[in-house]
């Protein structure tokens, strides 16, 4: 089974400034797709990003932003302009192009936004 | 849209109940999964169907059943309840595998005494 790894259980950033949550993933497979889940204190999972291992070009929503590197198996999330209400559980998910519906999560980083 | 919905969001069971957890998502997707989510684990499958009729375990099946009659609805029953079973449990939800996310319920607490 591939396997996730997020190193960071926690992280804390002054608000507006920028912070950057590492994931990386152990797998043999060559199409694949990477997500990052935000779990606020409500437990609501509510996607944030999503990366296509096919595509070179980082995906970009809003402030937030992906660093892929597919030979280092390394996908990291950057956070800009961090917001109070950005403060959260943060998971990475690793999901295979073939085997279909599995989802693989990392164990969480934990991200306080400091006033 | 209602989209994923769990019921019920709390319990307390005594050790060697059973109880089923509801999952029910109206977008008429094909993929359902059910996850545990313990503090340092992140969220663990326990067992997942693409489509009625279809299941298949996941990493932590032991001690949970499935079944998918329709489209639907995607219960998960406790057959005999366990502290180890003390968790959070999210139903989730997709068209199908690949590039398409998944979709969470809120979540349904379980205490186990």
């Amino acid at each position: 089974a591939q396997t996730v790894t997020q190193s960071q259980p926690e992280m804390s950033v002054q608000e507006a400034e920028t912070v950057t949550l590492s994931c990386t993933y152990d797998t043999s497979e060559s199409d694949y797709y990477l997500f990052w889940y935000k779990q606020p204190p409500s437990r609501q999972m509510i996607l944030v990003i999503r990366q296509e291992a096919y595509k070179q070009q980082n995906a970009t929503e809003n402030r937030f932003s992906v660093n892929f590197q597919k030979a280092a198996k390394s996908f990291s999330l950057k956070i800009s302009d961090s917001q109070l209400g950005d403060a959260a559980m943060y998971f990475c998910a690793y999901r295979s192009a073939n085997t279909g519906n599995q989802f693989y999560f990392g164990t969480g980083t934990s991200l306080t936004v400091i006033p | 849209n209602a989209g994923v919905t769990q019921t019920p969001k709390f319990q307390v069971l005594k050790t060697g109940q059973s109880m089923t957890l509801q999952c029910a998502q109206d977008m008429n997707h094909e993929y359902m999964s059910w996850y545990r989510q313990d503090p340092g684990m992140g969220l663990r499958l326990i067992h997942y169907s693409v489509g009625a009729g279809i299941t298949d375990q996941g990493e932590v099946p032991n001690g949970y059943n499935v079944s998918r009659s329709t489209t639907e609805d995607f219960p998960l029953r406790l057959l005999s309840a366990a502290p180890s079973q003390t968790s959070v449990y999210f139903c989730a939800s997709s068209w199908r595998g690949g590039e398409e996310t998944q979709y969470f319920g809120p979540g349904t607490r379980l205490l186990v005494l």
